[in-house]
């Protein structure tokens, strides 16, 4: 089954507790993004990576960090959680860009820094 | 600065009757615009999605219109059903700046019996 693989799904850690999102997909896609969704803002973009060893920032990148050392992963660390960071992120993943390629989307993982 | 705006955080609509979801942008580069549908504690979906070159996309049940000298597109669902209950994020792209998806901040219909 093609699917984008987050873990994990629900984590509450303590204010510089470095922690790690990690994300997976099957499907041999190059393009891989991840996105945060808080209320009143919709989703916006962290970081994305057009292929391995390419990543780039998206519209909210300060506090995260991201690595793409092979095709079907692209973790997301955070190396001095804060509180403002709390919210739901999700990885996403598609053939090539997003403009006429369907994105599939992983399940999300809700993240409370306290 | 918010680029993709969807102004009514909700919708009401009656079974059977048509929905009718908006959508405005400010960036002239967009070229390309998606609706994604997302239910509670799942990632989005892909929904439909039209290039700027066009001014209507249609798939099934679903049919998006782009007027570009408005800025503005819509998400028309006929004939609207309980499934179809969700938030809808709308999204633009700029293709060639780096594919950055750049969505607005839902809407939530709710499609009652």
């Amino acid at each position: 089954e093609a699917q984008v693989t987050q873990n994990p799904r629900y984590l509450i850690t303590v204010t510089g507790k470095k922690l790690t999102v990690t994300c997976s997909q099957n499907m041999n896609h190059e393009y891989m993004s991840w996105y945060r969704q808080d209320p009143g803002l919709g989703l916006r973009q962290i970081y994305y990576s057009m292929n391995v060893e390419v990543t780039d920032k998206g519209d909210v990148p300060e506090g995260y960090k991201v690595s793409r050392k092979e095709k079907r992963n692209f973790p997301l660390i955070l190396e001095s959680p804060s509180p403002n960071q709390t919210s739901l992120y999700f990885c996403a993943s598609s053939l090539r860009g997003l403009g006429n390629t369907e994105a599939f989307f992983g399940q999300g993982t809700r993240l409370t820094v306290v | 600065d918010q680029q993709v705006k969807q102004n009514s955080p909700s919708l009401s609509v009656q079974e059977g009757r048509i929905s009718i979801l908006n959508c405005d942008y400010t960036n002239s580069m967009f070229d390309y615009f998606l609706w994604y549908k997302k239910y509670p504690a799942e990632g989005p979906t892909f929904l439909i999605s039209i290039s700027s070159i066009k001014d209507k996309n249609e798939d099934g049940r679903f049919t998006v219109f782009l007027n570009k000298s408005a800025k503005h597109l819509s998400l028309h669902i006929v004939p609207s059903q309980p499934g179809d209950s969700a938030v809808y994020f709308c999204a633009a792209i700029f293709t060639g700046g780096g594919n950055k998806l750049t969505f607005g901040t839902g809407t939530q219909l709710k499609v009652e019996l």
